[in-house]
């Protein structure tokens, strides 16, 4: 049964440094994976997915990493902002015989707090 | 566009009561699902759709129904609620398999509490 887990589940940091966020699971057999923010009482909002043959995505000050054989996928945060306060949810799409269930497995999420 | 629109944003129940929450999406989508969040947790899939007319069980189906007549549509039935059920429901949408890059979108969400 595949699981996914975030390391760390809060994290605090200054503004203005870089950060790294962790997701690991344990299966590798993923159609792709995504990382969600979630603001308090708020839905998800999709940040960047990565298809399982791709190694990495970029948008903006994010960059998140994909190694499907070791089984992690890391969330790099550049130049960090107050306005980027939120939890951090990743999440694997499961590969279902080459396609996809199009269910996804959800970490538990980091909470990260940036400080002006 | 709208995206995916969830009502109501947040209802009390009584034990035993039942209730249904809408969840309806513009995008003209075939996947559809509903996802439950507990305090501290990520989302566990309770129903997903691949299209209309087709629902199947996810993670966590107990205690809920689905049905999907429309593609637009995708409502979650509540019967006998009870105090396990009060959580966050998330309802989201993603395009199909083989239509290359897809994401998903999600709703804003129904808090629920059953007291």
């Amino acid at each position: 049964k595949q699981e996914v887990t975030q390391i760390p589940a809060a994290l605090s940091v200054p503004e203005g440094e870089n950060l790294v966020l962790n997701c690991s699971f344990t299966d590798s057999a993923i159609y792709n994976l995504q990382w969600f923010r979630q603001d308090p009482g708020k839905g998800l909002t999709s940040l960047l997915l990565i298809q399982s043959s791709q190694r990495e995505q970029t948008s903006g000050r994010l960059n998140a990493s994909l190694d499907k054989s070791s089984g992690r996928s890391t969330l790099y945060i550049a130049a960090s902002q107050p306005g980027d306060s939120a939890t951090y949810l990743c999440a694997v799409d499961v590969d279902d015989y080459g396609g996809s269930q199009g269910n996804l497995i959800f970490g538990k999420g980091t909470k990260l707090s940036v400080k002006p | 566009n709208a995206g995916v629109t969830q009502t109501p944003k947040f209802r009390i129940l009584k034990i035993g009561q039942s209730m249904t929450l809408q969840c309806t999406q513009d995008m003209n989508h075939n996947y559809m699902y509903w996802y439950r969040q507990d305090p501290g947790m990520g989302l566990k899939l309770i129903y997903y759709s691949v299209g209309a007319g087709i629902t199947d069980k996810g993670e966590v189906p107990n205690g809920y129904n689905v049905s999907r007549s429309t593609t637009e549509d995708f409502p979650l039935r509540l019967e006998l609620a009870a105090p396990s059920q009060t959580s966050v429901y998330f309802c989201a949408s993603s395009r199909g398999r083989g239509t290359g890059f897809y994401g998903y979108t999600f709703g804003s969400g129904t808090r629920l509490t059953v007291v």
